[in-house]
């Protein structure tokens, strides 16, 4: 079967750095998104990686290693506005998204 | 700009009641997909549209039914509403199957009662 894995929650401290992991196991891979979701609201597109290496974006990268079927999603300089929820998706073979679970970031002061 | 759009934002529905929950998107986007998803869970897919006119299954289709006559909207219908549909609802859309992103409506929480 298909399957997403991502911690279910993070504690990090306000001005801190925090690195979100993702592994993965799919019927093929077309690329891999990281999005964020804050309570209550929709998911909005953060990254995304089709090819392994770093790709930076401000405050925010985003790492693949598709030989290992892992990512991890890094903030920076964090705030609390980054309190939210970070999903991993990855596109399969048939280019459908599957989803994690989501993790779960509480920023403290 | 509009996007995605969803009606209604919430709905209380009794056991065996049908109803239709709405999706346009003004971004002439093909593709438009819609999840459900249940807490501390990842978004399921119900069922997507590559396009006007064609539809197909996703992950958990059973109890829903779509159509997609024109390219802007994608309704999702419930015909005889149970509580394990008690869900949140979302709609997206994209323009391609690469690397650009789905974009997604606010949601509809449906309560099943």
């Amino acid at each position: 079967g298909q399957n997403i894995d991502q911690p279910t929650e993070m504690t990090a401290t306000e001005g801190a750095i925090v690195q979100i992991n993702c592994t993965y196991q799919t019927s093929g891979f077309n690329g891999l998104f990281w999005y964020q979701q804050h309570a209550g609201e929709a998911p909005t597109f953060l990254s995304y990686n089709v090819l392994d290496g770093l790709e930076e974006k401000g405050r925010f990268s985003s790492f693949l290693s598709r030989s290992k079927g892992y990512s991890y999603l890094l903030l920076k300089e964090l705030q609390m506005k980054d309190s939210a929820s970070y999903l991993c998706a990855v596109k399969d073979s048939n280019y459908q998204l599957i989803w994690g679970a989501g993790t779960k970031l509480i920023i403290k002061p | 700009n509009a996007g995605v759009t969803q009606t209604p934002k919430f709905r209380i529905l009794k056991i065996g009641q049908s109803m239709t929950l709405q999706c346009t998107q003004d971004m002439n986007h093909n593709y438009m997909y819609w999840y459900r998803q249940d807490p501390g869970m990842g978004l399921k897919l119900i069922y997507y549209s590559v396009g006007a006119g064609i539809t197909d299954k996703g992950e958990v289709p059973n109890g829903y039914n779509v159509s997609r006559s024109t390219t802007e909207d994608f309704p999702l219908r419930l015909e005889l509403a149970a509580p394990s549909q008690t869900s949140v609802y979302f709609c997206a859309s994209t323009n391609t199957e690469g690397g650009q992103p789905q974009h997604f409506g606010d949601g509809t929480r449906l309560s099943i009662l």
